[in-house]
């Protein structure tokens, strides 16, 4: 298995609190990727990033901001939690997708609840 | 419309049953994932395919450039494969976000 391991596995926060989710990857794939998953829909890119510093909006980014200091580390945090940003967080890596047909690895996704 | 399709949403068999799930997808791809997620559980790659057929196992996936459309087929089903089975595309150019593209994923229920 792919090593990525999101934290925490599972969190209820208040509406108006900030949130950090934390993706680790011991691959050092250059691409990580956030993506939400609600009933309804099919899993949207929230933010991505493909490299250290460097990353750019998904097509759900409102109300979410990214960090990459580091290559095996991409955080996801809620400035000011919602109850519509109750959802299921999955991360994902890759060698990259740009140019490069490759698999994609998923971590195992953290339940958000916002009440 | 929804790039990427998927039938059926649900799918009920009986253990043995040949099952059969279906992708299809308006956009240029170069490449397409099946993925499978447990309840409760994280997302594992299947297969990742760009042309042609791959096996696994008693999985077998297809793909149809011309027709942009794409099969999971189980052979033999077990309830263990009960779990949703998304279809995700790369688009063609690598897409403008470099990401996939997913469909709302098939809940498959095989019964013993």
């Amino acid at each position: 298995d792919a090593g990525i391991t999101q934290s925490p596995r599972h969190k209820v926060t208040e509406t108006g609190t900030p949130v950090t989710l934390r993706c680790h990857q011991t691959e050092n794939h250059r691409y990580m990727y956030w993506y939400r998953q609600d009933p309804g829909h099919g899993l949207r890119l929230i933010h991505y990033s493909y490299g250290v510093k460097d990353t750019d909006k998904g097509e759900v980014s409102d109300g979410y901001s990214v960090s990459r200091s580091k290559t095996e580390d991409f955080l996801l945090t809620l400035e000011s939690a919602t109850s519509s940003q109750t959802s299921v967080y999955f991360c994902a890596i890759s060698v990259g997708f740009r140019t490069v047909n490759t698999e994609a690895f998923f971590g195992q996704g953290t339940r958000l609840t916002v009440v | 419309k929804n790039e990427v399709e998927q039938s059926p949403q649900n799918l009920t068999a009986q253990e043995g049953e040949f099952i059969t799930i279906n992708c299809s997808y308006s956009v240029g791809i170069s490449a397409l994932h099946w993925l499978q997620q447990h309840p409760g559980g994280g997302i594992v790659s299947l297969f990742m395919l760009s042309s042609g057929k791959k096996k696994h196992g008693r999985l077998i996936a297809t793909i149809n450039i011309q027709e942009k459309h794409s099969s999971l087929h189980i052979t033999a089903s077990h309830p263990r494969d009960s779990a949703v089975y998304i279809c995700a595309v790369q688009g063609g150019d690598g897409g403008s976000q470099g990401n996939l593209i997913f469909g709302k994923g098939t809940k498959l229920s095989v019964k013993p």
